[in-house]
């Protein structure tokens, strides 16, 4: 069974930087394309970013929103993948998902992580 | 790129059929079939009930339909049950190794 578990989630003050965490376990993590996806209060969810698998080259692809302030990185020896958020901005707060989207959809989510910030 | 446009609410009475709709751009949804749904309950995770404009994951029951014309996408729920009140997001490939959600439509049965 697939299982991802985020963390890292809390209370930032604007410019501030997060960093989010997502270990996976139940399929072969370094094959594994893995995805962010936020979503913010009362709103849709929005694509951050993905990671593909390594044997898919493990390039990264960025949203536009977030290009240059969030990276995102991956650990395959802990099964984990990464969002680095800096530059915090109020319009940031949402719960963080990190997904494993095993075609152009998202099949699997984790349970998300709140992220706020505020001063 | 904005966000794909769903009406905010829909609603309909048990055994009834709704639809929904998702209007993207000849970028997005008109260019590939790659329209996907989500359901989601109050304080839960997005749970995807359609893929590949009118493919089911395993479990979803085919009272949940999709389809797409132009640069339209929709889903229909024939059979209404209580259960089907929730938040619906459709989202779409957008090219580029880019994905783009709706805003999400707010199902009552009522």
């Amino acid at each position: 069974e697939v299982q991802l578990v985020e963390s890292g989630g809390g209370l930032v003050k604007p410019g501030g930087s997060l960093r989010l965490s997502c270990v996976g376990s139940g399929f072969t993590f370094s094959e594994a394309w893995m995805a962010w996806v936020r979503q913010a209060p009362g709103k849709g969810p929005e694509w951050l970013g993905r990671f593909r698998g390594r044997s898919a080259g493990g390039t990264i692809d960025y949203a536009a929103a977030v290009k240059g302030r969030f990276i995102i990185s991956r650990d395959d020896s802990r099964n984990r993948v990464y969002l680095q958020m800096n530059s915090l901005e109020i319009e940031d707060t949402a719960v963080y998902y990190c997904c494993n989207p095993t075609g152009n959809f998202f099949d699997y989510w984790g349970q998300g992580t709140l992220v706020t910030v505020s001063s | 790129q904005s966000a794909l446009t769903q009406p905010r609410s829909v609603s309909g009475s048990p055994g009834q059929s709704v639809t929904i709709s998702c209007t993207g751009t000849s970028s997005d949804v008109g260019s590939y079939e790659y329209v996907s749904w989500y359901q989601q309950y109050p304080g839960e995770v997005p749970k995807l009930i359609i893929y590949d404009v009118n493919k089911w994951p395993s479990g979803v029951p085919d009272r949940f339909s999709g389809s797409k014309s132009g640069n339209t996408a929709s889903l229909t729920i024939s059979g209404l049950q209580a259960e089907d009140e929730a938040d619906y997001y459709c989202c779409s490939f957008a090219g580029t190794n880019f994905w783009l959600f709706g805003g999400g439509t707010k199902l009552t049965v009522l």
